[in-house]
């Protein structure tokens, strides 16, 4: 099926370690967006790109670094990973924001 | 800045309740306005949506109406299923700025047999 997906699914990581967390979309959109879900705080945006080549800061961008490499992929990487980083991460698409976004089934990272 | 404001969770009803989960924004303009349900183990998925004042949304026998006066998006469904259980997430997109979505903390309903 079309959609957005996320790999992989669960991480364990040790402090400092790290990892990039991969996303793609087919459905040819223009904007994709990283969010991190912590419980009793919704959905933090932590960067987007509105299209190809282009990459902004969100709410809570510290510890994170984005590569937006062609249409489809968006990827998220940890530098040196902190256990405040323990979140689920989701990965969403847009063509445009007033159609609504497309999310992955995201990536539960722990940090330990 | 822009803000979306959910009641406190966690909801919990019996199967054929009626359901009300309140939403009230913060925004410049007039925001387009949105209801995400997550389903456990899952990712969010787009239940309905308002573009305009007074417009509803509905799906799913969910609906929405949005009050410019009141700056609120409440959902409601007359009749709730067990099926309905997950979290229900409300969202707004602003005019100006990047087409990006801000977020409410989210409501956890359970629905009981």
């Amino acid at each position: 099926n079309a959609g957005v997906t996320q790999t992989p699914k669960f991480q364990v990581l040790k402090t400092g370690q790290s990892m990039t967390l991969q996303c793609a979309q087919d459905m040819n959109h223009n904007s994709m967006y990283w969010y991190r879900q912590d419980p009793g705080m919704g959905l933090r945006l932590i960067y987007y790109s509105a299209s190809e080549g282009t990459t902004d800061k969100g709410e809570v961008p510290n510890g994170y670094n984005v590569s937006r490499l062609n249409k489809r992929e968006f990827s998220l990487r940890l530098e040196s990973a902190a256990p405040s980083q323990t979140s689920v991460y989701f990965c969403a698409s847009s063509e445009e924001a007033v159609y609504g976004y497309t999310f992955g089934s995201g990536t539960r990272l722990t940090v330990v | 800045g822009n803000s979306v404001t959910q009641m406190e969770g966690p909801v919990t009803l019996s199967e054929e309740a009626f359901l009300t989960i309140n939403c009230t924004y913060t925004a410049t303009g007039y925001p387009s306005l949105f209801w995400y349900v997550q389903y456990p183990g899952e990712g969010l998925q787009l239940l309905l949506k308002a573009t305009k004042a007074d417009d509803k949304g509905s799906n799913k026998g969910f609906e929405a109406t949005y009050r410019k006066e009141t700056t609120s998006f409440h959902l409601e469904k007359g009749s709730v299923q067990v099926s309905d259980s997950a979290v229900y997430f409300c969202a707004l997109r602003a005019l100006q700025g990047a087409q990006k979505l801000v977020f409410g903390q989210g409501t956890r309903l359970t629905i009981n047999p």
